[in-house]
């Protein structure tokens, strides 16, 4: 059964370095997202990508975040300058079409220390 | 703004009774639902979705689900709960199909 992939599972990294976060949706899929989970809190939307661009973005997506599918298959989600606050659980999830559900990858869990 | 309630942070049930896991939203315009749960260390792993038509639906591992209209709920429902079940149940509401807002979550804990 297809699914989603993540990698790396865990990063830590220190306070103002870069990190690049990278997903490998469902080969079919069209609607790309990014979410995240700080410990203990609920699972916060934070992208989404359509037909290589941001269709929608929340408030905790700042000038800090970007996203790019620079080939047909990856898409990933950078940090210029990780902060303290950023340490949480993201995860990427794709959708087929409208009326379908999303799914999700397993996570990687960014420590920022 | 979309939301979801979670009411209950936690659901104890023994195995071989029903469970029930409760979920209210607000959206504005038409509702797709959802249900996910997560295993520990694990992603979110889909269970079932209301778009359109029966307000009865069914998902994976037995699971089914209740959307009610009037009282904006879509409450989760198994007939007869496994200890496997044991995880953490997450309802989400979108608007259109696309992004998911998520409930704060349900522990449900099934004993033997």
């Amino acid at each position: 059964e297809p699914e989603v992939t993540q990698t790396p599972s865990h990063q830590v990294t220190q306070m103002g370095q870069e990190v690049i976060l990278r997903c490998v949706p469902i080969s079919n899929h069209l609607y790309f997202y990014w979410y995240r989970q700080i410990l203990g809190q609920k699972v916060e939307f934070l992208v989404s990508f359509y037909n290589n661009e941001i269709s929608e973005k929340s408030e905790i997506f700042d000038d800090q975040f970007s996203v790019e599918r620079p080939d047909g298959s990856n898409f990933t989600l950078k940090i210029r300058s990780t902060k303290l606050e950023d340490s949480a659980m993201y995860f990427c999830a794709s959708r087929a079409g409208n009326y379908n559900e999303q799914f999700f990858g397993p996570g990687t869990r960014l420590t920022v220390l | 703004a979309q939301s979801v309630a979670q009411p209950e942070d936690q659901v104890n049930v023994a195995e071989g009774n029903p469970l029930t896991v409760k979920c209210t939203y607000s959206v504005s315009g038409n509702p797709y639902l959802f249900w996910y749960v997560q295993y520990p260390n694990r992603g979110l792993q889909f269970l079932l979705k209301y778009i359109t038509g029966d307000n009865l639906v069914k998902g994976s591992y037995g699971f089914e689900a209740e959307f009610n209209k009037s009282q904006t709920s879509f409450h989760l429902k198994k007939p007869s709960a496994l200890v496997s079940d044991s995880a953490l149940y997450f309802c989400a509401v979108s608007e259109y199909g696309n992004k998911l807002v998520f409930g704060a979550g349900t522990i449900l804990r099934v004993k033997s």
